[in-house]
């Protein structure tokens, strides 16, 4: 079974502070993901990376930024932290090919006073 | 616009019964089908994928794809409490991009 962890496991913050959320996988996997689920949107994909030093742009971008240092390692950083960024963020990763299933991390509930 | 819609938002089934959960894309160049389950306090697993049109069956569960009208179905038979979750759907375009949609979610809940 594929093993993706991340920390915290809840954090709490205030309006404009800085925050960083990590993610490892011991998969060897290419592909990294991070999302935010919210009620009424379901997970939605905020970067992906498909190794060291790669980024791509998600579908909701705005005020994130990340960064992926190793193959196993990525991080999701908010460095003016919102109350809209309030959420349940996860990470997840793929092995790239066409099977393709994604392999997700616990989560980090985030909480922005 | 949320490109991969689920119906129904919420299902209850008593146990022993058969689950239907819905999925429409308003994407036709969507190719390639996921369902995913998510237990209380888990993170999102993967139950069965569907790239072809037609029937899958793992176990109880059977996935139904239907690409001309842009609709995959899960069907869960013997339905048991463990099987009390949220349900999504994702979708990817083609081979050469590894972004995923996943919709909004269908809450199950099994009755004993």
């Amino acid at each position: 079974e594929a093993a993706v962890t991340q920390s915290p496991r809840n954090k709490v913050t205030v309006t404009g502070g800085n925050v960083t959320l990590s993610c490892r996988q011991t998969n060897s996997h290419n592909y990294m993901y991070w999302y935010r689920q919210d009620t009424g949107h379901g997970l939605r994909l905020i970067h992906y990376s498909y190794g060291a030093g790669n980024l791509q742009i998600g579908d909701v971008p705005d005020g994130y930024k990340a960064t992926r240092t190793t193959q196993e390692d990525f991080f999701l950083l908010l460095e003016l932290a919102s109350p809209s960024q309030t959420s349940l963020y996860f990470c997840a990763s793929s092995d790239g090919f066409n099977q393709d299933t994604q392999y997700f991390g616990p989560g980090t509930r985030l909480l922005v006073l | 616009q949320q490109k991969v819609q689920q119906s129904p938002e919420s299902l209850s089934v008593p146990e022993g019964g058969m689950a239907s959960l819905n999925c429409t894309s308003s994407d036709r160049n969507f190719q390639y089908f996921w369902w995913y389950r998510q237990h209380s306090g888990e993170g999102p697993k993967a139950l069965m994928s569907i790239f072809s049109d037609g029937d899958k069956k793992e176990g109880r569960f059977t996935a139904h794809l239907n690409k001309a009208s842009l609709h995959v179905s899960l069907h869960i038979r013997d339905s048991q409490p463990s099987d009390s979750a949220l349900y999504f759907c994702a979708a990817r375009r083609s081979s050469n991009t590894n972004k995923v949609v996943f919709g909004t979610g269908t809450r199950l809940q099994v009755l004993p």
